[in-house]
């Protein structure tokens, strides 16, 4: 199956500081990738739908200029975490679908995620 | 939307013993019924899935049955193994979108 390679796999930071995840679909175009937020012990929460040269689209209560997110091209998404605080520490995890009219159907490939620790 | 509920929360089970996991939706034009398996840290993985044509489907130990008209489908492990302890999640997709909505997911912890 496709491959979606998602870095760094674990991040460190200061509070105030700016943190950037990074998506890329390895062996395939991905014009939609998701992003997810996952507290310890629960459900993949969407946050954000990436559209590659478009804006994103956010789910309800999630902060734009918190979570920046740009599609720059058909292989990489990237979310950016501004000013973060220890409340945003999480696992962060991307997805991407298979190309269109490919024979997956609606399988996600998921990015091996990201440990964010705001101290 | 659509609104998923999985049960159980915790499943606790001796190696050898079967597990069932079932999930409930809301929107009766979902079509799409992925199960995923996730280890503690590490990306969810995909591991069975089933389309609204089809009642049941079977993959080794691992089983998943739907039900369209109760709208509820379930993931079935038989002869479960230490390694089958993770957290499972059901995921529903709605008329053909590429967006899943997950249930609250089920830690399977299997005793040797």
């Amino acid at each position: 199956g496709a491959v979606v390679s998602q870095h760094p796999s674990r991040v460190i930071c200061k509070s105030g500081t700016s943190v950037k995840i990074e998506c890329r679909s390895l062996d395939f175009q991905a014009t939609t990738m998701f992003w997810y937020r996952q507290f310890p012990k629960k459900s993949l929460m969407l946050m954000a739908t990436s559209n590659e040269g478009s804006k994103a689209t956010y789910e309800q209560g999630v902060e734009k200029d918190k979570f920046l997110i740009n599609h720059a091209s058909l292989t990489l998404s990237t979310l950016t975490v501004t000013s973060a605080h220890p409340e945003d520490s999480s696992f962060y995890i991307c997805s991407a679908p298979p190309p269109v009219g490919g024979r997956e159907g609606n399988i996600q490939y998921f990015g091996a995620g990201t440990r964010l620790s705001v101290l | 939307g659509e609104n998923v509920e999985q049960h159980p929360s915790t499943l606790s089970v001796q190696e050898g013993d079967s597990a069932v996991i079932k999930c409930t939706y809301s929107d009766s034009a979902s079509n799409y019924f992925p199960w995923y398996k996730q280890e503690l840290g590490k990306r969810p993985q995909l591991i069975i899935d089933i389309r609204s044509n089809v009642g049941e489907k079977k993959d080794q130990r691992i089983a998943v049955t739907l039900n369209k008209t109760a709208k509820h489908f379930s993931l079935h492990i038989t002869e479960t193994q230490p390694e089958d302890s993770a957290v499972y999640f059901c995921a529903v997709h709605s008329g053909g979108s590429y967006i899943p909505t997950f249930g609250r997911g089920t830690s399977l912890i299997v005793h040797p």
